[in-house]
C-alpha cells in the first residue's frame, strides 16, 4: 500500500511570497494533520482535516491555511513568507485522527530567502 | 497543559551496548503514546503504539514499555543503522485532534 506523498519534496521561496503544499493521505485514511519542524521548536501542530473539515488548529497567524478535498488529499498555504518560516512541513495520515497511529510522509523543505 | 519531555537529549553508544531513552508526559487522559524513528532530512516513521500502562511492544532490538508517567524505549544490541532521532508523541481528550512531540533524542551507535 503506498504510503503518504508530499509535493513539491524542496522549495526555494522568498520572503513576501505565498507557497501551497500538497499531502496524498494513505489510501482508506479520511484524518490528514500538518506539522511543521524546525531546529528550535521541534514538531509543531499546524491543523487537522477530516471530511473536508478543519477539526483543530495550532498556534500559528493566519497566514497558515488549509483545506482538505473530497478524495482526501488536502494542501496548506502561506502567505507573505517570512524568514521564519523556513522548515520541514510534514503532513501525517489516519484513519480517523490523532487517537490513532499517524503516518508521516517524507516532508517539504522550505527554504524562504 | 500536556507536556512531552524526552531524555537524554543526545545519546552516544558502541556497537552492542544496550540503553534506553526516556519519555515522561503530562497529559490530562493518555489516549496513546507514539514512537518514531525519524532519519535527517526524512518524514517520522513509525515504530510503536501504546495506549495503557503496563503496555509493551517489542520489534527486532526495540521494545517499548509505559507506565502512568513515562515511556521506556529499550535498545538492545543497537547496531550502527540504529542511528536516528527518536520522538514520543503523545493524544489526549484534551489535544483530540493533535499529537504533542518531545523534542527527540538522537542516538550515534559506532562500530
Amino acid at each position: 500500500k503506498a504510503g503518504v506523498t508530499q509535493t513539491p519534496r524542496y522549495l526555494i521561496k522568498t520572503r513576501g511570497q505565498q507557497v501551497t503544499l500538497s499531502c496524498s493521505p494513505i489510501s482508506g485514511h479520511r484524518s490528514v494533520s500538518w506539522y511543521q519542524q524546525t531546529p528550535g521548536q521541534g514538531l509543531q501542530f499546524l491543523f487537522e482535516y477530516f471530511s473536508e473539515t478543519q477539526r483543530n488548529k495550532g498556534n500559528f497567524p493566519g497566514r497558515f491555511s488549509g483545506r482538505q478535498f473530497s478524495n482526501s488529499r488536502s494542501e496548506m498555504n502561506v502567505s507573505t513568507l517570512e524568514l521564519g518560516d523556513s522548515a520541514l512541513y510534514l503532513c501525517a495520515s489516519s484513519f480517523s485522527g490523532a487517537q490513532e497511529t499517524q503516518y508521516f510522509g517524507p516532508g517539504t523543505r522550505l527554504l524562504v530567502l | 497543559e500536556d507536556q512531552v519531555t524526552q531524555s537524554p537529549e543526545a545519546l552516544r553508544l558502541q556497537e552492542g551496548e544496550s540503553s534506553s531513552l526516556n519519555c515522561s508526559y503530562t497529559v490530562s487522559g493518555l489516549r496513546g503514546l507514539f514512537w518514531y524513528r525519524q532519519d535527517p532530512g526524512k518524514g517520522p516513521e513509525f515504530l510503536f503504539t501504546l495506549y495503557s500502562a503496563g503496555e509493551e511492544k517489542e520489534k527486532e532490538r526495540l521494545k517499548a514499555t509505559l507506565t502512568k508517567k513515562e515511556s521506556f524505549l529499550h535498545i538492545t544490541a543497537p547496531k550502527p543503522e540504529d542511528s536516528a532521532t527518536y520522538l514520543c508523541a503523545v493524544n489526549s481528550p484534551y489535544n483530540t485532534d493533535k499529537l504533542i512531540f518531545g523534542t527527540g533524542t538522537r542516538l550515534q551507535v559506532f562500530p
